[in-house]
């Protein structure tokens, strides 16, 4: 059973920092997940990888498979980046798996 | 932008009693999926559903869960009788093929069991 950790838990900064939120996880997977969720719960994917580096607009993922390790990067950030982000990952089994989540890192941005 | 739609947005139950949760997911996607998410807590995965049948499920996904795909485009969950501890925000995901592809969520069905 993969186990998915993030850090930190929580993260308050102003607009314009750089942000890094990191994930690691235990077990071999065949993709990892970065997602937003809002306030009122619904949950967005914002990146689907399964190796090296994915940009999309002010935000970057990486994955490091050997250390099974991600991180999330926003570039000048904004409070409308204020949400829940959470990291999930489908193990290596393949067929239709689930997605094992992270506990998500609660992101405040303060104008 | 498509999307995966979820019906009730809020339900509130008796404890006891049955609950069906209704997804549309996304046309021409393939596979389907049920996760919860206790208030407080990280969003756990419940099952998965390919090919008109059930891929995988948790040790969550007990006797009294069910899911079907009726018609062809709705996907539900069933909950037989509902306890407590069952009171969370249900999301339905959709996911056209596993490789390289999006998965889209629902905007949840908050379930509460009184």
């Amino acid at each position: 059973k993969n186990e998915v950790e993030q850090s930190p838990q929580n993260l308050t900064a102003q607009e314009g920092e750089f942000i890094t939120i990191n994930c690691s996880y235990s077990v071999g997977i065949s993709a990892l997940h970065w997602l937003q969720q809002h306030p009122g719960g619904g949950i967005v994917s914002l990146f689907m990888l399964s190796s090296g580096k994915k940009k999309h607009g002010r935000l970057i993922a990486t994955i490091n498979i050997q250390e099974k390790h991600s991180s999330l990067h926003i570039t000048a950030s904004h409070p409308r980046d204020s949400a829940v982000y959470i990291c999930a990952v489908r193990s290596g089994g393949g067929g239709a798996d689930g997605l094992t989540f992270g506990k998500g890192t609660h992101l405040i941005i303060q104008p | 932008e498509p999307e995966v739609t979820q019906t009730p947005s809020h339900q509130v139950t008796q404890m006891g009693q049955e609950v069906i949760l209704r997804c549309v997911p996304i046309s021409n996607h393939l596979y389907f999926y049920w996760y919860r998410q206790i208030l407080g807590q990280k969003v756990e995965f419940l099952v998965s559903f390919y090919n008109n049948e059930i891929s995988e499920k948790s040790e969550i996904f007990d006797d009294q869960f069910s899911v079907e795909r009726p018609d062809g485009s709705n996907f539900t969950l069933k909950i037989r009788s509902t306890k407590l501890e069952d009171s969370a925000m249900y999301f339905c995901a959709s996911v056209q093929i596993l490789s390289g592809n999006t998965i889209y969520f629902g905007e949840g069905s908050w379930l509460t069991v009184v």
